[in-house]
């Protein structure tokens, strides 16, 4: 089955500088990738998808590549903030499907802390 | 914006005792999931719903649980016995479907403490 993995140790990042987050998948290429934002105790919230024929996506000061050679998708923030300090995660479908009710495979998560 | 809400946020329950955690998803979505999360762990798919019934469900979602949709907007999960393993945050979803990959919305999460 798929595996995802990210890094658990927390990234700590100065305000204003771009953060980098990594998934690495570890099977077949799934269909899309998708990335979340988790507060503490508050449920995940959507930030951006990307497709396995997408190299890169855009929305404002966020960035998500997926490259399916490395089996692997980056994340960015550019010109962090310290309210984008949080557990970012990545989420996929456990096999290839191309369902509209698919369980989603999470990572762990990775937790940013953007240092003023 | 619409949101997904779950009641109660809160729920302790002592071991063998049947708990419902209940969710509103948004309405016009015609796709349901609950998750869990257990804590200091990653986010775990315990089903998914369409159509009234169940479309999926992991190894996690054994016979002590059920979903249901009782009414247009409510949409529940029944622990039937509960044990101490299954304390843990439990998250609803919805997606409006219709394509592979469509965004999940989560609801703030029912914590369960099983004593």
């Amino acid at each position: 089955s798929q595996k995802i993995e990210q890094n658990s140790e927390a990234l700590n990042i100065q305000e204003g500088k771009t953060a980098t987050l990594t998934c690495n998948y570890t099977n077949y290429s799934p269909a899309y990738l998708q990335w979340y934002r988790q507060d503490p105790g508050r449920g995940p919230v959507f930030l951006l998808l990307i497709r396995e024929n997408e190299k890169e996506k855009r929305k404002e000061r966020l960035k998500v590549t997926f490259d399916t050679t490395l089996k692997q998708s980056l994340f960015h923030i550019t010109a962090s903030q310290p309210a984008d300090s949080a557990t970012y995660l990545c989420a996929t479908l456990p096999m290839y499907s191309g369902g509209g009710a698919d369980g989603l495979t999470f990572g762990k998560g990775t937790h940013l802390i953007i240092q003023p | 914006e619409p949101e997904v809400t779950q009641t109660p946020s809160h729920q302790v329950t002592q071991m063998g005792q049947e708990v419902i955690l209940r969710c509103v998803p948004i309405s016009n979505h015609l796709y349901f999931y609950w998750y869990r999360q257990i804590l200091g762990q990653k986010v775990e798919f315990l089903v998914s719903f369409y159509n009234n019934e169940i479309s999926e469900k992991s190894e996690i979602f054994d016979d002590q649980f059920s979903v249901e949709r009782p009414d247009g907007s409510n949409f529940t999960l029944k622990i039937r016995s509960t044990k101490l393993e299954d304390s843990a945050m439990y998250f609803c979803a919805s997606s409006g479907g219709g394509r592979a990959g469509s965004p999940l919305h989560f609801g703030n999460g029912t914590r369960l403490t099983v004593t």
